[in-house]
């Protein structure tokens, strides 16, 4: 079962734009990350933020998240053609499990 | 530094056949995960370990067996592989816990005809 729910599922802006997309999850966590995956790649790690952090930078990446509502969304700013790719949520639970869920992801789309 | 590395990139099977995908690992990470991606399901969690010998099952474990004899190498096999085992099989490790960051191979691509 899927912890996490991005939305959209797909979003096609243009170079320069920003970009916004959203995490919804179900239960308590302890942290919430987001992932890159170019086509065809595996994932690789972009920003952690942990339950009692609101917001966090990464250069053109913003992280918010909202506890209360139990979701997060990334923002990615002046977009390039380059950040094209799916990008997933993904959150541990405050469990003893040592495992992340991910999230079925967002399709981004930045054409010239 | 080779980082995580998976072989085969691509492998065709057949039903009933038994398949062992490899994953290594180079930073000596104590934690190791085996995902499978289909579309519209996302990734899920096969099977993890936090270190040798120790071994958990995931979110979709059957028909999947893993041994972690050493800390570098985790291998997936499949017993017998079915059709629904087609997929895209994405290895990762975690230095600190399974809740932290995590360093994804490049990725297996099984078919099972």
């Amino acid at each position: 079962s899927q912890q996490g729910e991005e939305d959209p599922q797909a979003l096609s802006i243009q170079e320069g734009e920003n970009a916004t997309m959203n995490c919804s999850y179900k239960t308590s966590i302890n942290n919430l990350q987001w992932y890159r995956q170019n086509s065809g790649r595996g994932l690789v790690h972009l920003i952690l933020i942990r339950s009692n952090e609101r917001e966090k930078h990464s250069g053109r990446l913003r992280v918010t998240l909202d506890t209360s509502k139990k979701s997060s969304s990334l923002l990615i700013t002046a977009s390039r053609a380059a950040d094209t790719a799916s990008y997933f949520c993904a959150t541990d639970d405050t469990g003893t499990a040592s495992k992340l869920t991910f999230g079925t992801g967002t399709r981004l789309q930045v054409t010239l | 530094d080779a980082g995580i590395t998976q072989s085969p990139r691509y492998k065709i099977t057949e039903t009933g056949r038994q398949v062992t995908l490899m994953c290594h690992q180079t930073w000596s990470h104590s934690y190791m995960f085996w995902y499978r991606q289909d579309l519209g399901h996302g990734l899920r969690l096969i099977y993890y370990s936090a270190a040798a010998d120790i071994t958990d099952k995931g979110e979709v474990p059957d028909g999947y067996v893993v041994s972690r004899s050493k800390t570098e190498n985790f291998p997936l096999t499949l017993e017998s592989a079915t059709r629904s085992q087609t997929s895209v099989y994405f290895c990762a490790s975690s230095q600190v816990g399974g809740k932290e960051t995590q360093y994804f191979g490049p990725g297996t691509r099984l078919l099972v005809l």
